[in-house]
């Protein structure tokens, strides 16, 4: 249906190492699935995002993964910094239907220790 | 460029009083967007204007819930009367529009409390 399923809901790792988060979706006709950071007392702000026709993309020590078959996306970041620390959602929005929406997964906290 | 501006950023009232909301979306965009994120959750959409068309408010609870965007540029949330379920954080969004994928940007939003 509608969902976005997101894990982990919380996320430690240490300064350095590297931190992946999944989503998984069912509604095969989604075909964009950005990536929003979003820190205290502030909107989300994109990181990246991918759209259906491409299966990776990386920007400096983000990246993102999308298997559209078995309809689940990954946020990969490498070399994780304190400032890292934050709330990550992934999201998905339709083509068609509902265009232009974006639905939301419930958010994984990183926590980044130096 | 500015971002998405939204005031007030705090608004404490009482359960049953009126309140309203305001965005100023990012110059030339087409599409406004009002979210309500709940403590602990991702944002969820109240309703989508293309300029001055509200062309989704399916989700929007239309018997205390209202919002406009007169001239198609800024936009007004307003609620009335507010309950105490309604306390969330209200973020703005605004995108280029005219095609399916253009990035939303978000202001960083108005934190309701209702008591």
């Amino acid at each position: 249906g509608e969902n976005v399923e997101q894990h982990p809901s919380t996320l430690s790792v240490q300064e350095g190492d590297s931190a992946v988060i999944k989503c998984t979706y069912s509604d095969s006709a989604s075909n964009y699935f950005p990536w929003y950071k979003q820190e205290l007392g502030k909107g989300p702000q994109l990181i990246i995002d991918i759209r259906s026709n491409v299966g990776e993309k990386k920007d400096q020590r983000i990246a993102v993964t999308l298997n559209k078959t078995a309809k689940h996306f990954s946020l990969h970041i490498t070399e994780t910094q304190p400032e890292d620390s934050a709330v990550y959602f992934c999201a998905r929005r339709n083509y068609g239907g509902s265009q232009g929406n974006l639905i939301f997964g419930k958010g994984t906290k990183l926590s980044v220790k130096p | 460029e500015a971002g998405v501006v939204q005031s007030p950023r705090y608004k404490i009232i009482e359960k049953k009083q009126p309140v309203a909301f305001w965005c100023n979306p990012i110059s030339g965009h087409n599409t406004l967007y009002w979210y309500r994120q709940n403590l602990g959750q991702g944002p969820e959409l109240l309703i989508r204007y293309e300029n001055e068309e509200a062309v989704d408010d399916s989700q929007l609870p239309k018997d205390r819930f209202s919002a406009e965007r007169l001239k198609g540029v800024d936009s007004t949330l307003k609620i009335q009367p507010a309950e105490l379920g309604d306390s969330a954080v209200y973020l703005c969004a605004s995108s280029p529009g005219g095609t399916a994928n253009s990035p939303l940007h978000f202001g960083n939003g108005t934190r309701l409390t209702v008591t």
